[in-house]
């Protein structure tokens, strides 16, 4: 298995612009993560998906964050408009049962935003 | 609420020497009990996990964590630390409340490794 993937790996882009992280999750897994890591933070869970369904989005930032997954297979979270203080690693994790099983991390994508 | 303290961010050790890394939680109940890895550009990975069976978990890399109910402890050690140990080392808690599936990653903790 390829594990999970995650593009683009790096992204750089201008205030205001509109961001699309993209990740595909461990076939069979039924559980997708969205984390973000940063210095100050640390880890944070933003959302989670169960059968293609979000079941926790607390930790979404504020209303320029939003998050789908439409299959399986596939799923995004986009930022917009983007801010400089959303630079961060955003990880894609997976899983198969909850939260309560291993999750299995995608590569991050970090983005930068001037 | 659950919590995870892992105390001490950062940890340096000697090549050869042990490794020891505090991770605490608050929990009514045992949850269930991570460690993960990072190495430098990369995403976490499972060290090991406690699920209710044996107090001491064995993991990759030579990495074993020990369960102590009476201390709410799930402390990783590794008796001889390896260059390629240096990484950051993040515990995580699972538990399951009135709200649902909870999981919760501590701060991290850096491991440096001095030759």
């Amino acid at each position: 298995d390829a594990g999970v993937i995650q593009s683009p790996r790096h992204e750089v882009t201008e205030m205001g612009q509109e961001v699309t992280l993209r990740c595909k999750p461990i076939s069979g897994h039924n559980s997708l993560f969205w984390y973000r890591q940063t210095m100050m933070r640390g880890l944070e869970l933003l959302i989670y998906f169960n059968n293609n369904v979000p079941i926790d989005d607390s930790g979404m930032p504020e209303d320029r964050f939003s998050a789908k997954m439409p299959n399986a297979s596939f799923s995004t979270l986009k930022i917009q408009p983007s801010e400089p203080r959303d630079s961060a690693v955003y990880f894609c994790a997976s899983s198969f049962g909850g939260l309560g099983n291993e999750q299995f991390f995608g590569p991050g994508t970090r983005l930068t935003v001037l | 609420a659950q919590s995870v303290t892992q105390l001490g961010s950062h940890v340096s050790v000697s090549e050869g020497a042990l490794v020891l890394l505090r991770c605490n939680y608050s929990s009514s109940v045992p949850p269930y009990l991570f460690w993960y890895v990072q190495y430098p550009n990369q995403g976490l990975q499972l060290l090991l996990k406690y699920t209710s069976a044996a107090t001491l978990v064995k993991g990759i890399n030579g990495f074993e964590a020990e369960f102590k109910k009476s201390e709410t402890s799930f402390h990783l050690t590794k008796p001889s630390a390896h260059m390629s140990d240096a990484a950051e080392y993040f515990c995580a808690v699972s538990e399951f409340d009135n709200t649902g599936n909870q999981f919760y990653f501590g701060t991290g903790t850096s491991l440096t490794v001095i030759p």
